[in-house]
């Protein structure tokens, strides 16, 4: 059973345009949300993370929405490109225990 | 040269047989995780050790055994293979109190 769940499972967008994938949680003690950028052949690598403190935030065209009282979290990609295409994890985990609870991924491609 | 590595990075082997994945970190980490990865499944922990003396089941750790070996070495075994265990495989290491963990390039195994 999953503790985090990710939608969608695949996703297809031109170039320029927001993909938005989406992710739910149950358990309240999680403190530390991060996404993970997985390129073919290559292992996950940290994206942008934040934490239940702040509703949203921004890393160059990465943007995390948070929303704490509806257990939500997603991440846009702003003006997505080419290289942007991917598959996409987002985790959960309370620091405290130090385990990542990983979503099912979202596979992302970006068009010309 | 990587700070998470594994070997092998491929592996064709038999039902029955046993198998060792090996990781191995230049970080300096004491935290570090095997996860296998299957589609539409995201990343599952098979086990985790957060110092050389602690070695804990994670969720689908049947069928698994691991070592480690020296703070910079981690291995997983599978005793007796078999074709349902036919998957990618990471290494993963982190340093306590920080959410980020730092992936290996993975092992893509099968098991006929």
């Amino acid at each position: 059973q999953q503790q985090v769940k990710q939608s969608p499972q695949s996703l297809i967008v031109q170039k320029g345009g927001i993909p938005i994938i989406n992710c739910a949680y149950e358990n309240t003690a999680f403190d530390y949300f991060p996404w993970y950028q997985q390129f073919p052949g290559k292992g996950p690598a940290l994206l942008i993370a934040i934490r239940p403190d702040v509703s949203e935030k921004k890393e160059g065209r990465f943007t995390i929405s948070f929303n704490k009282s509806a257990k939500q979290f997603s991440l846009h990609i702003m003006d997505s490109q080419p290289g942007d295409s991917a598959t996409y994890f987002c985790a959960a985990t309370d620091l405290s225990w130090g385990k990542l609870q990983f979503g099912a991924g979202t596979q992302v491609v970006v068009t010309p | 040269d990587a700070d998470v590595t594994q070997t092998p990075r491929n592996r064709i082997t038999k039902t029955g047989k046993r198998i060792m994945l090996e990781c191995s970190q230049t970080k300096g980490h004491d935290r570090m995780y095997w996860y296998r990865q299957d589609p539409g499944l995201g990343l599952r922990l098979i086990y985790y050790s957060f110092d050389v003396k602690d070695i804990n089941k994670g969720e689908i750790s049947d069928g698994y055994s691991v070592s480690r070996q020296a703070q910079a070495k981690f291995s997983l075994s599978l005793e007796s293979a078999i074709p349902n265990q036919t998957a990618l495989y990471f290494c993963a290491t982190s340093e306590f109190g920080y959410g980020e963990q730092f992936f290996g390039p993975g092992t893509r195994l099968t098991v006929l």
